[in-house]
């Protein structure tokens, strides 16, 4: 069945840039009845929405850090990545791909990655 | 943005007991192709969230039918028939009929 696992550095240095790629086994990236989000939760906190993306590299992203984030997609790879920019450590996050199977279906994120624990300290 | 609210943000349930959780949004959540993208998801202890429950009533597969959703426009209500030791943990619910999608802040449901 579907698995999405994401990768990436651990540990990010204040200022710099974070990058994370989620890479999609068991299934194809390229259908238009899905989108592929990154979410982030840090520690003790509740859930975040970053973004999405469609295979076609439609994209959404979250206002409050669309200034700092870039969403891809690698359909050659089968997978998806999240760049977030001039981080701090309020950043600091277990970030999770997920997949979203788009209405009238079930208009929810159905599948999830395990999680990557990002920290930003020098 | 949607802002969606969660109560409790804790409960303490004895098991076997039911529980309830509250979502209440700022705006309704009915999409303009007339479904209500409102999801309910479970985190267990180190885990990632699980979806529940989708488009406010509608148990995902594989999931226990000790759950339940309900609700419409603003107001909607995950319940839990009798709680088992397996189902703590934290539970969110999730709207996506608006981009940004937002979540509730999360209720940590924990065994008296």
């Amino acid at each position: 069945q579907l698995q999405l696992q994401e990768s990436g550095p651990g540990l990010v240095q204040p200022a710099e840039t974070l990058s994370l790629t989620c890479i999609v086994s068991g299934g194809s990236i390229s259908s238009s009845s899905y989108h592929w989000g990154w979410m982030r939760q840090p520690p003790g906190k509740g859930l975040q929405w970053i973004g999405s993306i469609y295979y076609s590299g439609t994209t959404y992203y979250n206002p409050s850090l669309q200034s700092r984030v870039t969403i891809s997609v690698d359909t050659s790879k089968n997978q998806f990545s999240l760049k977030v920019s001039s981080v701090t450590a309020a950043d600091t996050a277990v970030y999770y791909c997920a997949r979203l199977t788009v209405g009238p279906s079930t208009g929810a994120f159905e599948i999830w990655g395990q999680g990557t624990m990002v920290t930003v300290s020098a | 943005d949607i802002v969606v609210t969660q109560t409790p943000l804790s409960s303490p349930v004895t098991l076997g007991q039911p529980a309830s959780i509250s979502c209440r949004s700022s705006q309704s959540l009915v999409h303009s192709d007339g479904n209500t993208y409102l999801s309910w998801l479970q985190q267990r202890p180190g885990q990632p969230p699980r979806l529940l429950i989708y488009k406010i009533s509608n148990r995902f597969s594989g999931v226990p039918d000790r759950f339940s959703g309900s609700g419409a426009g603003t107001d909607f209500t995950l319940k839990i028939s009798r709680v088992e030791a397996e189902d703590v943990g934290l539970y969110y619910c999730m709207q996506a009929s608006q981009f940004p999608y937002t979540f509730g802040q999360g209720t940590k449901l924990e065994i008296k």
